[in-house]
């Protein structure tokens, strides 16, 4: 059964700190993603990657397949970053949808 | 509109009422998803649609009953719900392209209550 962990559950930050988002997983597989879900439900893709690393802006992702593990780190941590953060991957055949992790739930404080 | 557009964004019930969720993707995707949110829980994928016709269905209870007249449109319908149904309700759409799943877009979603 392919298993999606995140850590932290919920994280605290002050405004202007680096922020490390962890995801691990039990499969292969063919790619991960990182969603972002603000108050009141509406999910927003971040990034979808299979190896290596990606930046848009104050956000990087990297992934690591050997260890099967990716994080997502946020620089300069603004209160608009709050929000759920949520990793999902899809298993190596490519012909499932997605996994999805129960989310970290991140509060950045002015 | 542009995206994935869900209505209504919030939709309070009876046990005993029926009532649908609508979806609608303006991005020419061919796979359309219902998830389910409830709290403290991941997002649970109900049911897959590609090319209007079903290709998952992860045990879902009968009283949701999933309709795709055509790929730019699904519904949910809803009849005697449980209380424990209250969540958000979470439309997506992706290009499936040679049997593979692309990134998917989500619609802001609709919050049902259910009395």
């Amino acid at each position: 059964k392919n298993e999606v962990e995140q850590s932290p559950q919920n994280l605290t930050a002050q405004e202007g700190e680096f922020i490390t988002i962890n995801c691990s997983y039990s499969v292969g597989i063919s790619a991960l993603h990182w969603l972002q879900q603000h108050p009141g439900g509406g999910i927003v893709s971040l990034f979808m990657l299979s190896s290596g690393k990606k930046k848009h802006g104050r956000l990087i992702a990297t992934i690591n397949i050997q260890e099967k593990h990716s994080s997502l780190h946020i620089t300069a941590s603004h209160p608009r970053d709050s929000a759920v953060y949520i990793c999902a991957v899809r298993a190596i055949s490519g012909n499932t949808p997605l996994v999805f992790g129960k989310g970290t739930r991140l509060s950045v404080i002015a | 509109e542009t995206g994935v557009t869900q209505t209504p964004r919030h939709l309070v019930m009876g046990m005993t009422n029926k009532k649908s969720l609508k979806c609608e993707q303006h991005l020419g995707h061919n796979a359309m998803y219902w998830y389910k949110q409830s709290a403290k829980k991941p997002l649970e994928l109900m049911f897959v649609y590609n090319f209007k016709e079903q290709t998952e269905n992860n045990s879902v209870p009968s009283r949701f009953s999933p309709e795709c007249p055509n790929s730019s449109h699904l519904f949910l319908h809803l009849h005697t719900l449980q209380p424990e149904d209250s969540a958000l309700y979470l439309c997506a759409s992706s290009q499936v392209s040679s049997g593979l799943y692309n990134e998917q877009f989500f619609g802001p979603g609709t919050r049902l209550t259910v009395l």
